[in-house]
């Protein structure tokens, strides 16, 4: 069945170092969203991306959208302290429009002040 | 206005008891979701509803699980005959329309534990 795998699964940095998270679809989307999760809270709503090689800036975070649409990556600037959480990537299942998604086991960002 | 709420926050019950989780979604929002998410695990979807139908049930593990949305506002999520592997976070989505274009804006979670 479609999987959405992300890696790396933990990542450890040192604050001002940057971070990148990537993730891999098995099926073409036809959007990607991420989420980002604080420990012991819930997802919360990052960015959307549609276009094929789309790349969208948000302050110290650029989320890119690969050009086969089946890949994306959300590299952060000089981390902070406020940086740390859980990154999840989620696709439409099978790809479509519907709005039930599927989403990658995430990656752990933990920065050391 | 106000989020996503989930209540209980905290639900702690024995082997083979009933449960109900209930989620009651932003005001106008008519798309609603449930998902599970177990430790170090990302969200896995289970059932969506497109106002009072579930659209999509496809995730639901097995007939133990059932949800209902009457009214096209609050949901429940009912499980019978509970089993340890239950164990986990109950989060609930909402969205504006069923478009995977919306973003899903989620609830705090019920955290199930069987015991």
């Amino acid at each position: 069945g479609q999987q959405v795998m992300q890696i790396p699964q933990y990542q450890h940095v040192q604050e001002g170092e940057d971070f990148t998270t990537y993730c891999n679809s098995s099926t073409t989307l036809s959007n990607i969203q991420w989420y980002k999760q604080r420990p012991g809270g819930h997802p919360v709503f990052l960015i959307q991306l549609v276009k094929s090689g789309e790349v969208k800036k948000q302050k110290r975070l650029t989320f890119q959208f690969g050009e086969a649409k089946k890949n994306s990556s959300l590299h952060i600037t000089a981390t902070q302290t406020t940086d740390v959480g859980t990154y999840f990537c989620a696709g439409p299942t099978d790809g479509g429009s519907q709005g039930n998604l599927i989403f990658g086991k995430g990656t752990k960002l933990s920065v050391k002040p | 206005g106000a989020g996503v709420s989930q209540t209980p926050s905290n639900k702690v019950t024995e082997k083979g008891k009933y449960v109900e989780l209930r989620c009651d979604p932003i005001s106008g929002h008519t798309a609603l979701y449930w998902y599970r998410q177990s430790l170090g695990q990302g969200p896995e979807f289970l059932i969506y509803f497109q106002g009072t139908g579930a659209a999509d049930d496809s995730g639901l593990p097995n007939d133990r699980f059932f949800a209902v949305r009457p009214e096209g506002s609050v949901s429940t999520l009912k499980i019978q005959r509970t089993e340890r592997g239950d164990s986990a976070v109950y989060l609930c989505a909402s969205s504006a329309d069923v478009s995977s274009y919306n973003e899903q804006f989620f609830g705090p979670g019920t955290r199930l534990t069987v015991l």
